[in-house]
């Protein structure tokens, strides 16, 4: 079945350097989906990239998709302590019996050292 | 507000009983989803549903049950036959299946512990 896997599993950083989380599909994906969930909370929807190759910002957040769909990544500028989470990426089933499905990257847990 | 309402935030279970997580949205969503969450795996989907009075197994199904009567609606049981039980489980809903590239909405989750 898909396969979604994330690295790194733990990022510490000061604040003020930069983080970037990789995600990497074992299938080409129609779309692929970011959340960050906070400590103690749950899961909410960063953004969305359907293009082969796109790229979206979000003030300090960058956002990759890759030329063959099977992969991206998440950057972010001088961190702050706000950004303290855990990023996830998520992609879609293909179809049939998967579609309906999102399935998750483990995720990378971003710690903020003021 | 429109939202996902997850209910209770925390529960404690004996081993061998069967329990109920609750979950309701007002946001008029056609698929609604249940994700198991451990500690360092990420989010695993559970149960999935598309519309009313259909649903399908995600990757971990086994020992666990669901119910779809009512769109707003879709509890699930977690059974006696569940051999790990303890886990933070998030339910979700989606104007469209994900397939059609449409974003997940989390509830705030139940923290479910069995001891």
């Amino acid at each position: 079945g898909q396969q979604v896997m994330q690295i790194p599993q733990y990022q510490h950083v000061q604040e003020g350097e930069d983080f970037t989380t990789y995600c990497n599909s074992s299938t080409t994906l129609s779309n692929i989906q970011w959340y960050k969930q906070r400590p103690g909370g749950h899961p909410v929807f960063l953004i969305q990239l359907v293009k082969s190759g796109e790229v979206k910002k979000q003030k300090r957040l960058t956002f990759q998709f890759g030329e063959a769909k099977k992969n991206s990544s998440l950057h972010i500028t001088a961190t702050q302590t706000t950004d303290v989470g855990t990023y996830f990426c998520a992609g879609p089933g293909a179809g049939g019996t998967s579609y309906g499905k999102l399935t998750f990257g483990q995720g990378t847990i971003l710690t903020v050292h003021p | 507000d429109g939202g996902i309402t997850q209910s209770p935030k925390y529960l404690f279970r004996k081993e061998g009983q069967n329990v109920t997580l609750s979950c309701e949205q007002n946001l008029n969503h056609d698929a609604m989803y249940w994700y198991r969450q451990d500690p360092g795996q990420g989010l695993r989907l559970i149960y999935y549903s598309q519309i009313v009075n259909d649903f399908q197994k995600g990757d971990i199904a086994e020992g666990y049950s669901v119910s779809r009567e009512k769109k707003e609606s879709f509890p699930l049981t977690v059974t006696s036959a569940q051999k790990n039980p303890t886990a933070f489980y998030l339910c979700a809903s989606s104007i469209l299946p994900t397939g059609k590239n449409s974003p997940l909405h989390f509830g705030n989750g139940t923290r479910l512990t069995v001891t």
